[in-house]
């Protein structure tokens, strides 16, 4: 069964350093999703793209974070400066137009 | 944009029981609505979903119901099982357009 792949599992950073998530959606899906998960609360949408655009960065924080799917297949979150209030599990989800998404197994994000 | 609010936040049920969970919904252009469960140090996964031209469906031992007047929708789980502990989370979403809008989930513990 095809997997939303992602990668690290586990991230450990010191504040003010930088750091950086990827993942691979399910191939042919189109639209892309970056979720943040605080523990305890539901996920929160950051970034949305369709192919290589993006569709919805609204809440972004955009003087620390980015994002990028350059060829509108595998796409790159990165965090810089890291806050300690970024510590969360950072989840990304693909889907075809319209249908259900699917998820990876995330990142979860220390910072210390 | 869309807001979903979710209750309870913790469930507790003896085995055998069931378990209601609802979310309402603020924006009347959403028209799909699932529901996932995520288990701890796991990634959600799709148990149900419903769309906004049927009023419920069922798979096996859980259903979920939606009143579009009402701008609510709940998930029901039959028979509850230990394997049903997790934390359960509604979303809402226009297909096509934007990303799922999640609920703050509802921790279900099913006790023995």
């Amino acid at each position: 069964e095809a997997e939303v792949a992602q990668s690290p599992r586990y991230k450990i950073t010191e504040k003010s350093q930088a750091v950086a998530f990827w993942c691979d959606p399910i191939s042919g899906h189109a639209t892309l999703y970056w979720y943040r998960q605080i523990l305890g609360q539901g996920p929160e949408l950051l970034v949305q793209f369709q192919d290589e655009s993006v569709v919805d960065d609204s809440q972004l924080p955009k003087d620390r974070f980015s994002a990028e799917r350059l060829k509108g297949v595998d796409s790159t979150l990165k965090i810089q400066p890291a806050e300690l209030g970024d510590s969360a599990m950072y989840l990304c989800a693909s889907s075809r137009l319209g249908a259900e998404a699917f998820f990876g197994q995330g990142t979860r994000l220390t910072v210390v | 944009g869309e807001n979903v609010e979710q209750h309870p936040s913790t469930l507790s049920v003896q085995e055998g029981d069931s378990a209601v969970i609802k979310c309402t919904y603020s924006d009347s252009a959403s028209n799909y609505f699932p529901w996932y469960k995520q288990e701890l140090g796991k990634r959600p996964q799709l148990i149900i979903d419903i769309r906004s031209n049927v009023g419920e469906k069922k798979d096996q031992r859980i259903a979920v119901t939606l009143n579009k007047t009402a701008k609510h929708f709940s998930l029901h789980i039959t028979e509850t099982q230990p394997e049903d502990s997790a934390v359960y989370f509604c979303a809402a979403t226009d297909t096509g357009r934007r990303a799922l809008t999640f609920g703050s989930g509802t921790r279900l513990q099913v006790q023995p």
